[in-house]
């Protein structure tokens, strides 16, 4: 009973470095998502998934990029990794039901990245 | 622009006393999605709940009851007999229907709440 997978759990990077997060679900969802935590901010949209093939920005997309090769992927690159960019990242993941929209995201466990 | 608003952002009780999260939300289309979760100290995200805009109707799960009132644009959540279990971070969080079925969530920033025994 997986549902979504993040690897890794913890990393820490230098400044520079560059990365890539894995979020993996095994519901056959449609959509996916990436988040970032910071205290006090509650979670904001990075980027997201509307199907295989497809992505779009969020509410704070720069320093990221993102691909969805396979429908059950979802990876987060960062480049070129900057002290800003740590934080616990969530990957989510929504399943598409027919004329009822909008359903509740299941998130995985969170990724703490530390960039030094 | 949507935008969820939970003004507190610590609540301390004694276990057995009730206590509301209160959230408060903006957004221009008449038809919406409002969402709970709840955060451990463990880290992972739970979902409680999911409400749309046309269901006024309040909901009860066992000690969590939530009010939700269009005219003041809040979605409160309460937890009856608190218990030590429930201390959490609590999230409220908004989705338009405008933004089409993928449902992209906008987070309030949270509301720590302690239980103590």
């Amino acid at each position: 009973n997986a549902g979504v997978t993040q690897t890794p759990k913890f990393r820490v990077l230098k400044t520079g470095q560059s990365m890539t997060l894995l979020c993996a679900q095994d519901m056959n969802h449609e959509y996916m998502y990436w988040y970032r935590q910071d205290p006090g901010m509650g979670l904001r949209l990075i980027h997201y998934s509307v199907g295989e093939g497809t992505t779009a920005k969020g509410e704070v997309p720069d320093g990221y990029n993102v691909s969805r090769l396979k429908k059950q992927n979802f990876l987060l690159g960062l480049e070129s990794a900057a002290p800003s960019q740590t934080s616990v990242y969530f990957c989510a993941s929504s399943a598409l039901v027919p004329r009822i929209s909008n359903q509740p995201q299941h998130f995985g466990d969170g990724t703490r990245l530390s960039i030094l | 622009a949507q935008k969820v608003t939970q003004a507190q952002t610590e609540i301390s009780v004694v276990e057995k006393e009730d206590v509301t999260l209160d959230c408060v939300y903006e957004t221009r289309d008449t038809t919406y999605y409002l969402f709970w979760y709840k955060q451990p100290p463990s880290g992972e995200l739970v979902f409680l709940i999911r409400r749309n805009s046309f269901d006024e109707q309040n909901e009860i799960s066992g000690r969590y009851s939530w009010n939700f009132q269009k005219s003041t644009s809040s979605f409160n959540f309460t937890i009856t007999a608190s218990q030590v279990v429930d201390s959490a971070v609590y999230f409220c969080a908004l989705s338009e229907r405008g933004t089409g079925a993928n449902s992209k969530l906008t987070f309030g920033k949270g509301i720590t709440l302690s239980v103590r025994p």
